[in-house]
C-alpha cells in the first residue's frame, strides 16, 4: 500500500495568516492527490483533486501544488471557517485509496 | 443537486453482521462508481472498497476481503455495504462517497460528493 504522511498533525494560527500543511507519499504518485476539509460530526469535503485543482465553490485562499511524492496545501489568508482537520488521500492506486493522519487547524 | 443518502445508525454485537445504504440522486447513478470509507473515532480515513454500480462489480482492500459485500439496487438508486463477523474495532462512522469522473471516461481517483456518515457500533 502506499503510505501517506501528513505534517504538521496540528496548527493554530491567527486569522489572516498563511498555513500550509504537507503530504508526502511513500512512492511516487504523479498528480493524484486530493485535499479534503472536515469539520466536527461532518463528512469529508474534497477541496483539491489532481494535486492542484480547486473544486467548484471552494475559496481560492486554497490552493495545492507539488508532485511526485510531495505535496503542500496552503491556505493563504486563513478565516474562522478554516479551522477544520485537513486529510490528504492518493488515488494512483486506484484499487487502494490511502488518507494521511490529517492535519487540525485551529484558529489562535 | 447530488446528494447520497445513507441509513441511520446501528449497533450491533460482535460477530455479528451490519448492512449500511447510501441512496443517491442528482445525477445517473449507474454512471459513476461508488466507494466506501469508514473513520473510527478521533482517528483518520479508511478505505473499504467501491461497486460500479452500472455492472455490479466490487474492489475491496485486503482487509475487508471474505467479510465485507458491496452490492446495489440500480431500480432504487441504492448501494449497500454489507460487513459481517463484526469486531469492537469496526466501531467506526462508515461514508458512501461517489468517485469524481464517469466510469466510462475517467479513473476515480478522489470523491467528490459524500454521504453524511452512517455511525455502525459494535459492543457486547
Amino acid at each position: 500500500d502506499i503510505q501517506m504522511t501528513q505534517s504538521p498533525s496540528s496548527v493554530s494560527a491567527a486569522v489572516g495568516d498563511r498555513v500550509t500543511i504537507t503530504c508526502r507519499a511513500s512512492r511516487s504518485i504523479g498528480n493524484s492527490l486530493a485535499w479534503y476539509q472536515q469539520k466536527p460530526g461532518k463528512a469529508p469535503k474534497l477541496l483539491i483533486s489532481a494535486a492542484s485543482s480547486l473544486q467548484s465553490g471552494v475559496p481560492s485562499r486554497f490552493s495545492g501544488s507539488g508532485t511526485g511524492t510531495d505535496f503542500t496545501l496552503t491556505i493563504r489568508s486563513l478565516q474562522p471557517d478554516d479551522s477544520a482537520t485537513y486529510f490528504c488521500q492518493q488515488g494512483f492506486d486506484f484499487l487502494m485509496w490511502t488518507f494521511g493522519h490529517g492535519t487540525k487547524v485551529e484558529i489562535k | 443537486q447530488v446528494e447520497l443518502v445513507q441509513s441511520g445508525a446501528e449497533v450491533r454485537k460482535p460477530g455479528a453482521s451490519v448492512k449500511v445504504s447510501c441512496q443517491a440522486s442528482g445525477y445517473t447513478f449507474t454512471h459513476y462508481y461508488l466507494h466506501w470509507v469508514r473513520q473510527a473515532p478521533g482517528q483518520g480515513l479508511e478505505w473499504i472498497g467501491r461497486i460500479n454500480p452500472d455492472s455490479g462489480g466490487t474492489n475491496s482492500a485486503q482487509k475487508f476481503e471474505g467479510r465485507v459485500t458491496m452490492t446495489r439496487d440500480k431500480s432504487i438508486s441504492t448501494a449497500y455495504l454489507d460487513l459481517t463477523r463484526l469486531r469492537s474495532d469496526d466501531t467506526a462512522v462508515y461514508y458512501c462517497a461517489r468517485g469524481r469522473g464517469r466510469i466510462d471516461t475517467v479513473v476515480a481517483r478522489d470523491g467528490d460528493y459524500w454521504g453524511q456518515g452512517t455511525l455502525v457500533t459494535v459492543s457486547s
